[in-house]
């Protein structure tokens, strides 16, 4: 079991915005690093720290936090971001590392 | 530009030990960040196996921790995974990564990653 916990799925419609959201008592003091993994792919990082993105990600990807749970906001969903998408982070100790069970994002 | 490749033998046979390399470009290891290991069962979640420090200093996840070992190879500008008394259940794709912390550790990301290696385990 996942000391983070996410849905399995979720859908979207074409350009319109989708959330993900990941819990865990651990994020109440960390933040959540958002990865995006498609088939056959090694995971990339979407969001890091509060609210970061990589060189190159686009704009409509944003990451939030409240109590604990952190969010993944896509705004203006596209074909290709059809992905599962993991969040991470330290567990509750705050000694391990963490990946939640992953959420497998459908654009329709 | 810094890049990860994994290499070792894609079978393993039960009981044995299941040993890889990641190999590393861009950056010389010895020089900070840590360095971590990742596996994706087939059709399943990613698992994060356990980081060494650029000073050597090791964590791993609880569950696997009797069964790994993570060493650095500066010479060859490498980290190496052991992990010993393998089962079917430790087939995977086996991911390498950089590992870097803000401030306090608050945040904490893996990036890049090597492209993984599918190791299986079966006699």
């Amino acid at each position: 079991s996942s000391e983070l916990t996410q849905d399995p799925a979720v859908s979207v419609a074409l350009g319109q915005t989708v959330r993900i959201t990941c819990q865990g008592d651990s994020l109440r003091n960390y933040y959540a690093t958002w990865y995006r993994q498609k088939p056959g792919q090694a995971p990339g990082v979407v969001i890091y720290g509060k609210n970061n993105r990589p060189s190159g990600m686009p704009d409509r990807f944003s990451g939030s936090s409240s109590g604990n749970t952190a969010s993944l906001a896509i705004i203006g969903a596209q074909a290709e971001d059809e992905a599962v998408y993991y969040c991470y982070s330290r567990d509750s100790s705050g000694n391990h590392l963490v990946f939640g069970g992953g959420t497998k994002l459908t654009v329709l | 530009q810094v890049q990860l490749q994994e290499s070792g033998p894609g079978l393993v046979k039960p009981s044995e030990t299941l040993s890889l390399n990641c190999a590393v470009s861009g950056y010389s290891i010895s020089r900070g960040y840590s360095w971590g290991w990742i596996r994706q069962p087939p059709g399943k979640g990613l698992e994060w196996i356990g980081n060494i420090f650029h000073n050597g200093g090791t964590f791993y996840r609880p569950s696997l921790k009797s069964r790994i070992t993570i060493s650095l190879d500066t010479s060859k500008n490498q980290f190496s995974l052991s992990l010993t008394s393998v089962t079917a259940a430790d087939t995977a794709v086996y991911y390498c990564a950089r590992h870097s912390q803000g401030v306090r550790g608050v945040s904490n990301w893996f990036d890049p990653w090597g492209q993984g290696t599918l190791v299986i385990v079966s006699s």
